[in-house]
């Protein structure tokens, strides 16, 4: 069924880089897009990134384009979302999933990670 | 501001059945797109709870069923336990533009 934890969180101060990693097991990595999903204090589910399966191509929503990177390394089964220029509205808890499609009508995640908390102090 | 709309919080009985409705729009679940449910345990990973509005991966209980009208789609929870307490998410995508979708989620109290 597959697993994946996620690591690397912190508190950061705003202006600050981090980068949070993402650990893929039990199931064939390379085949699968992967995106990066986080929720702050409150609030719901917001997408913030995916990358392909091969790793070429990547997506990201409007609010980190430009700021945010996604790759990963498929001879390591990890994902990793490098995340720079950070701000107080970054500050969530970062999860990993896997995408599933069944078709271009039914994508969904699965499985997630447990999430890593970010931080980020003024 | 969620693309899709749920309750904000839900509480019930052991026992009892509960439903958390997921309203969208016509780019959205109206649009065609699956419905999918998680449940989330705070602290914990979200759990795919049902997929393509109606169907449950393995292990999950049949206590959980879902289902899907028009731009609507729905949770029902019958037979409510005190594990059952979490927050449960409803998504999917929207093409206006394209994007993933999701509610801001249903805190359920088990009282």
């Amino acid at each position: 069924e597959g697993q994946l934890v996620e690591s690397g969180g912190g508190l950061l101060q705003a202006g600050g880089s981090v980068r949070l990693t993402c650990a893929a097991s039990g199931f064939t990595f390379s085949n699968y897009p992967m995106s990066w999903l986080r929720q702050a204090p409150g609030k719901g589910l917001e997408w913030v990134g995916a990358i392909r399966g091969e790793g070429i191509d990547t997506f990201y929503s409007d609010s980190v384009r430009g700021r945010f990177t996604i790759s990963r390394d498929n001879s390591r089964n990890t994902l990793f979302l490098q995340m720079n220029s950070l701000t107080a509205d970054d500050a969530a808890v970062y999860y990993c999933a896997r995408e599933v499609w069944l078709s271009d009508y039914s994508g969904r995640f699965d499985p997630w990670g447990q999430g890593t908390l970010v931080t980020v102090s003024s | 501001q969620s693309v899709l709309t749920q309750p904000p919080s839900l509480s019930g009985a052991p026992g009892q059945r509960v439903t958390i409705s997921c309203t969208g729009s016509s780019s959205n679940i109206g649009a065609g797109y699956d419905v999918h449910w998680y449940q989330h345990i705070p602290g914990t990973a979200p759990k795919l709870l049902i997929y393509g509005n109606n169907n449950r991966p393995s292990g999950v209980p049949d206590r959980f069923s879902g289902s899907k009208s028009g731009a609507s789609a729905s949770l029902v929870i019958t037979g409510l336990q005190a594990e059952d307490e979490a927050v449960y998410h409803c998504q999917s995508i929207d093409n206006n533009p394209t994007s993933w979708a999701f509610g801001g989620g249903t805190k359920l109290t088990v009282l």
